[in-house]
Order: structure tokens, then C-alpha cells, then sequence
């Protein structure tokens, strides 16, 4: 079954409100990672949390690493047109043999 | 600095036909990674190299799917035959060690299968 699950599958905001993206492992992880992919282009990285209940800033965005390092959130503050595009988490385990499984990713609208 | 090149972008097939993608990872990154992402799906691991090595092909469907890394540099992915099942994105990534330090991900290869 799925290991790395994210919710929402899809969001659509108007442009200024906040957003939230959630990602829930079934294993304990070692580090998570957060992509963002824009329409028709490839994952780009943004962030890798590694401590747990790890909490870190890029301008509008927010990321947090739960303390059982089970589970993690994106946040992004008053979303611009250029949010737009699918957040992936992927999380690094032993239990998944210590390779990235990626969410199947949120996807983003933002309406102006 | 140069960024993950692939080719060919795009690839359109009949089924049965074989195929094959090509990676030239940054300049320095001794591991190299091919993943599939199907339609509103994270990428899927296939396989991954540590310089020429396949250190991880458990996801790698052996029965059509090769790959090689010869040289510990490029790599190239081939599916003989292919199924329509295999039309998906398929992803080349490279990073400087194993794990979960970051990956950069090329522009992939959009194949269609018909």
C-alpha cells in the first residue's frame, strides 16, 4: 500500500489566502524532503527536514517535521500566482529501504 | 553549472516497440537516479546507481526494463518491449552522495505508448 500520503489531493485558493499541504509516513522517518514541480516542468527541491518537530522558514513558506518524524507540513502564507504547481513530500527509512518514497503531491491553484 | 540533461524530451511509440532514454547527471554527482511518474502521481523509484553500480533495482521491472552506467557518468534506460502501461514521465536525478541529500532532477522524457 501507499507509505508516503498527502492531503489535499488538490487545493484551489484565491490569491492572498494561506494554504496548507499535509504528509503522513506509516514508518518512522530519517529526513523528509519537500519538491515543488510547476505545470509540465520536474521536481525541483525545497527543503530538508531532519530533527524532529524541526521547523523551518522560506519567506511565505513554512515547513515542520512532526516529533515522531511520522509526518510533515508545508505552509505557505498569502499565496501568490507563483505558488502554483504540486508540492511532493518524500520521506527517507530504513523500513523503505533507505531510499525517497514521494507523496502523490497537492496540487496548487491559486486564483487572482 | 549545467543542470540534468535528458533526452529526447518526448517519445511517442507503437507497443511492442523498444525504446530508450539517455541521462547526463551534473558534472560530480556520483549517484544517479531514474524514476517514473505516472499521471498526478509522485515520481517512483526504478533504480539507482552509486557511480557505475546498481545499488538499488528492487523497483526496476527486470523483465523489459534494463539500465546502465557504464562509464559512472551517463546512463541510459531502455524498456524492450514496451506496453502501454509504461506511457509515464521518466524522471533522471543525480546528487553528490546516497540518501536523502538533495536531488536534481532532469527534465524527464515524456513517453506515450500507443
Amino acid at each position: 500500500g501507499q507509505q508516503v500520503m498527502q492531503i489535499p489531493q488538490y487545493q484551489h485558493v484565491q490569491e492572498g489566502e494561506d494554504f496548507t499541504t499535509y504528509c503522513n509516513s506509516s514508518t518512522t522517518l530519517s529526513n523528509i524532503q519537500w519538491y515543488k514541480q510547476r505545470p509540465g516542468g520536474h521536481p525541483v527541491f525545497l527543503i530538508q527536514l531532519v530533527k524532529s518537530g524541526e521547523v523551518k522558514k522560506q519567506k511565505r513558506l513554512t515547513f515542520q517535521f512532526g516529533e515522531a518524524k511520522k509526518n510533515s507540513s508545508l505552509h505557505i502564507t498569502a499565496t501568490q500566482t507563483t505558488d502554483v504547481g504540486t508540492y511532493f513530500c518524500a520521506g527517507l527509512s530504513m523500513e523503505y529501504g533507505n531510499k525517497l518514497v514521494f507523496g502523490a503531491g497537492t496540487i496548487l491553484r491559486v486564483k487572482s | 553549472e549545467a543542470g540534468v540533461v535528458q533526452s529526447p524530451r518526448y517519445k511517442i511509440i507503437e507497443k511492442k516497440q523498444p525504446v530508450a532514454f539517455w541521462c547526463n547527471p551534473i558534472s560530480g554527482h556520483n549517484t544517479l537516479y531514474w524514476y517514473r511518474q505516472n499521471l498526478g502521481q509522485g515520481p517512483e523509484l526504478l533504480i539507482r546507481y552509486e557511480n557505475e553500480e546498481a545499488v538499488d533495482d528492487s523497483q526496476l521491472p527486470k523483465d523489459r526494463f534494463s539500465a546502465e552506467r557504464l562509464k559512472g557518468v551517463d546512463s541510459t534506460l531502455k524498456i524492450q518491449p514496451a506496453e502501454l502501461g509504461d506511457s509515464a514521465v521518466y524522471l533522471c536525478a543525480s546528487s553528490q552522495t546516497k540518501g536523502g541529500i538533495t536531488q536534481y532532477f532532469g527534465p524527464g522524457t515524456r513517453l506515450t505508448v500507443l
